[in-house]
């Protein structure tokens, strides 16, 4: 099984400013990493795939990179939509489908 | 537009069962795997089971294999979750998800979601 790590956990940031969120997996990950938003009383909203492929709808801001077992998500201008907590998963090696513990962006 | 829409949950005391449903609408059923991802409270997302669209391939977490079984029926555009023998550690959000792809390391591409139901274990 494939272990997701994010940080940090919590992440205080200003609106207008860049956000970037970490995620690390256990093993070798070559392309099968996504990224998901959750706000509070919603379900998750899947943002990225495939690293840095942005889901349908998704903004530009939005961005995914990395390679190997080290990912980051970054946001490169927050709007007030975007405080929310984020989760990384790996669908890699399955089952099961892992997911880190969630960054929480917070404003600052 | 695609809609999941999940029903069933509630209050169950340890050793009870549970059966959880969602319908699927706006998209070709038949064609698409489903899930089952839950969220204890105040926690993370932890994938519970996966079934793909002609059945013949059903997959668990291990905390939940023997006790939970996941199903479909296509003409009803809904699958659900039967949940057996169940235990406190099983309360949480219980959400449908829709995977990306047919087959493959895709069915965990969780691109489209349920609001979820709220099962609770307690005595």
């Amino acid at each position: 099984e494939i272990l997701m790590t994010q940080s940090p956990a919590t992440l205080s940031v200003s609106p207008g400013e860049r956000a970037t969120l970490s995620c690390r997996a256990s093993r070798r990950i070559p392309i099968n990493l996504a990224w998901y938003q959750q706000k509070p009383g919603q379900a998750p909203r899947l943002l990225i795939y495939d690293i840095s492929t942005r889901a349908t709808g998704v903004p530009a801001r939005f961005s995914g990179s990395g390679s190997g077992t080290d990912f980051t998500l970054t946001i490169s201008s927050l709007q007030s939509e975007d405080f929310a907590v984020y989760y990384c998963q790996q669908y890699a090696d399955w089952p099961p489908w892992t997911f880190g513990q969630g960054t929480k962006v917070e404003v600052k | 537009e695609v809609q999941l829409v999940e029903s069933g949950g509630g209050l169950v005391k340890p050793g009870g069962s549970l059966r959880l449903s969602c319908a699927a609408s706006g998209f070709s059923f038949r064609d698409y795997p489903l899930s089952w991802v839950r969220q204890a409270p105040g926690k993370g997302l932890e994938w519970v089971a996966s079934i793909i669209g002609t059945s013949s391939s059903i997959y668990y977490a291990d905390s939940v294999k023997g006790r939970f079984t996941i199903s479909r029926d296509n003409a009803r555009y809904s699958i659900y979750l039967q949940m057996d023998s169940l235990r406190p550690e099983d309360t949480a959000v219980y959400y449908c998800a829709r995977g990306k792809g047919a087959v493959g390391a895709t069915i965990g591409i969780f691109d489209s979601w349920g609001q979820g139901t709220l099962v609770t274990v307690s005595s």
